[in-house]
């Protein structure tokens, strides 16, 4: 199983700055197949980026993946007041599928 | 638009079994397979199995094997994910999620959740 890191568990921030949130594979995710997903709360977890860097349809372009192999790095830049909320990576190329705990980005 | 819909909220006695419905619409559901996913109270997101809508064919999670039971109803576009013999561990928000092509087979539809309270 493919256990994913996720890091920070919190970062403090405010509107307008930018947010790096870092997820480690413990094995190399095959052919690239890392997702990001967003998830505020009382709400279901939305598809933001795909393929490891590929942003989902109606997904701002703030919003960068980057990585490959075990190491990924989704990028929020010029952070906008409804980007505050939970970042989830996960990898889809082997199962079991696996996510990451999370990254939580606060208001400062 | 696209959607899937689910069940609502259910609260169960251990030991019993709880049965979801993920409702499609907006696309033809027997060309895509449906993920199950759970959210326990401040967990991370947990992958129990998928169904092909189409065919039926079905994976599970080592961890789920035994216990979910994951079909789909063709004619009424919906998929189902049946949990038994519940224990207080599997009070969880419950998803449903599309996988698509067009994502590169990434979680691109997620159903609202669904609550299942284990408590006696």
């Amino acid at each position: 199983e493919i256990v994913l890191t996720q890091s920070p568990g919190t970062v403090s921030l405010s509107p307008g700055e930018r947010a790096t949130l870092s997820c480690r594979a413990s094995q190399s995710v095959r052919s690239g197949y890392l997702a990001w997903y967003q998830q505020k709360p009382g709400q279901a977890p939305r598809l933001l980026i795909f393929g490891a860097s590929s942003r989902a349809t109606g997904i701002p372009d703030r919003f960068s993946g980057s990585g490959s192999g075990t190491d990924f790095t989704l990028t929020i830049n010029r952070l906008a007041p409804e980007d505050f909320a939970v970042y989830y990576c996960q990898q889809y190329g082997s199962s079991p599928r696996t996510f990451g705990q999370g990254t939580q980005v606060e208001i400062k | 638009q696209v959607q899937l819909v689910q069940s609502g909220a259910e609260v169960k006695k251990p030991g019993a079994s709880v049965k979801v419905s993920c409702k499609a619409s907006g696309y033809n559901f027997i060309g895509y397979v449906i993920h199950w996913v759970r959210q326990a109270p401040g967990q991370r997101l947990e992958w129990l199995g998928w169904i092909n809508a189409g065919n039926g064919n079905t994976e599970y999670s080592q961890r789920s094997q035994g216990r979910v039971t994951l079909s789909s109803d063709t004619s009424a576009n919906a998929a189902y994910m049946e949990l038994s013999s519940l224990r207080s561990g599997d009070t969880a928000v419950y998803y449903c999620a599309r996988v698509s092509a067009m994502v590169l087979f990434a979680f691109d539809v997620w159903g609202q959740g669904t609550l299942v309270t284990v408590s006696s």
